[in-house]
């Protein structure tokens, strides 16, 4: 069964923390992964990664991903009391537009 | 990249009803999909919709629970019928770009 397994499930830090967000999954016809911010209803696009080991970056996030070890990496330096949203991992499957959804890192920035 | 519309942005549903849920998108699309995020859960796809042929569902998920229509190709609608409290949820449209649209918060009493 394909499955998309995020961790922690949630997470406070201070303002100015660095923080590590992960993803794992398990999916065959992998295409790419995609990193989502969710802070009200809508989904808002991150990254997309597709090749191992290129590092995506905009600002103080970045990410990662592994396809051997079939994870991927978010992270943000110097966070900030507006990075408190939920972090959703996706799969895309190849062929389709397909996405499952990791289940979400909650993260809360504290002033 | 599209821009996704949807309406209502929220609804508050007597169980046993309907509600037809819009999303609208700048371009045209070939493809859009439905999905559902259940309270503290993560998005579920609930359907593709091909404009000009049935839509797809997911397996757990019914035509005739959640018909969709395409009519064109920048307009979809999703019904959630016959609503009981556990249909309380974010409904999302997204379309081929992986955006998504703003969600339709519907709660059912």
């Amino acid at each position: 069964e394909d499955k998309v397994v995020q961790s922690p499930l949630s997470l406070v830090v201070h303002e100015g923390d660095t923080v590590t967000l992960n993803c794992s999954y398990e999916v065959t016809n992998f295409r790419s992964l995609l990193w989502y911010k969710q802070e009200k209803k809508a989904p808002t696009f991150l990254f997309m990664l597709t090749s191992s080991g290129i590092e995506k970056k905009s600002g103080r996030l970045s990410s990662i991903l592994d396809k051997k070890e079939l994870f991927s990496i978010l992270n943000i330096t110097a966070t900030q009391t507006g990075d408190s949203a939920v972090y959703l991992c996706a799969v895309l499957f190849s062929g389709t537009y397909k996405y499952i959804f990791g289940t979400g890192t909650r993260l809360k920035v504290l002033a | 990249s599209a821009v996704i519309s949807q309406k209502p942005s929220r609804d508050i549903c007597q169980r046993g009803t309907s509600l037809t849920i819009q999303c609208q998108v700048d371009s045209q699309v070939t493809m859009m999909f439905w999905y559902r995020q259940q309270p503290g859960q993560s998005l579920t796809l609930i359907a593709t919709a091909n404009q000009g042929s049935e839509a797809t569902y997911e397996s757990g998920f019914v035509i005739d629970k959640f018909p969709i229509s395409r009519p064109n190709l920048t307009f979809s609608t999703l019904t959630v019928s016959n609503m009981s409290p556990e249909d309380s949820s974010i409904y999302l449209c997204s379309v081929e770009d992986r955006n998504f649209g703003p969600g339709t918060r519907l709660t059912v009493l």
